[in-house]
């Protein structure tokens, strides 16, 4: 059964810092790998999407890899912003499937 | 707004009630997907459509909940005799199968179940 634990659970970093947010998955055989964020009691925003022929996405200040042979995502935010403030979580889907495993998240905090 | 919309936004029911609600999708996306996500955790699949055919159903889902997506469009999702641990948020989203970045899920608003 395909699980997906994000590190750290919560991070609170005052402006400025860059920061790496982690994704890994049980079963490392990833198709596609979305990155998003949700802000409380809101949808989620999709941030960046990895496909299967892709290793790494970068959208402004944002850059995400997927390393397929480990299962593993990271999320990179750099010059963090008071409003990147939100829960980001990671989703990935194998191969034979449709259906799309999220992880728990990681509640960002970034202080002025 | 072309976006993934959600009716209603907030639902509250009595426990052993029927409820339905409503996604429509961003209009050339074929695919669309169910999710619920409880307080604290990540959203988990329900269902998923490509255009009206339902291809796959998560086995955690009981046969109280079904969904329908008519024409290819809008989808429903219906849950029959609710119960407390129906409250959740449900969550749609829709996509384009295709290469490129038209794999890429969006997110509707969502629409917050309340079982009493």
């Amino acid at each position: 059964k395909q699980e997906v634990t994000q590190i750290p659970a919560a991070l609170s970093v005052p402006e400025g810092e860059n920061l790496v947010l982690n994704c890994s998955f049980t079963d490392s055989a990833i198709y596609n790998l979305q990155w998003f964020r949700q802000d409380p009691g809101k949808g989620l925003t999709s941030l960046l999407l990895i496909q299967s022929s892709q290793r790494e996405q970068t959208s402004g200040r944002l850059n995400a890899s997927l390393d397929k042979s480990s299962g593993r995502s990271t999320l990179y935010i750099a010059a963090s912003q008071p409003g990147d403030s939100a829960t980001y979580l990671c989703a990935g889907r194998g191969s034979g499937t449709y259906k799309y495993i999220f992880g728990t998240g990681t509640r960002l905090k970034v202080l002025a | 707004d072309t976006g993934v919309s959600q009716d209603p936004r907030h639902k509250i029911t009595k426990r052993g009630q029927n409820v339905t609600f409503r996604c429509d999708p961003i209009s050339e996306h074929n695919r669309l997907y169910w999710y619920r996500q409880t307080l604290g955790q990540g959203p988990e699949f329900l269902t998923y459509f490509q255009n009206e055919a339902q291809l796959e159903k998560s086995r955690l889902l009981s046969d109280r909940f079904s969904a329908e997506r008519p024409k290819g469009s809008f989808s429903t999702l219906e849950i029959q005799r609710t119960e407390q641990g129906d409250s959740a948020m449900y969550l749609c989203a829709s996509s384009l199968a295709g290469g490129g970045l038209t794999n890429e899920q969006f997110f509707g608003p969502g629409t917050r179940l309340t079982v009493l």
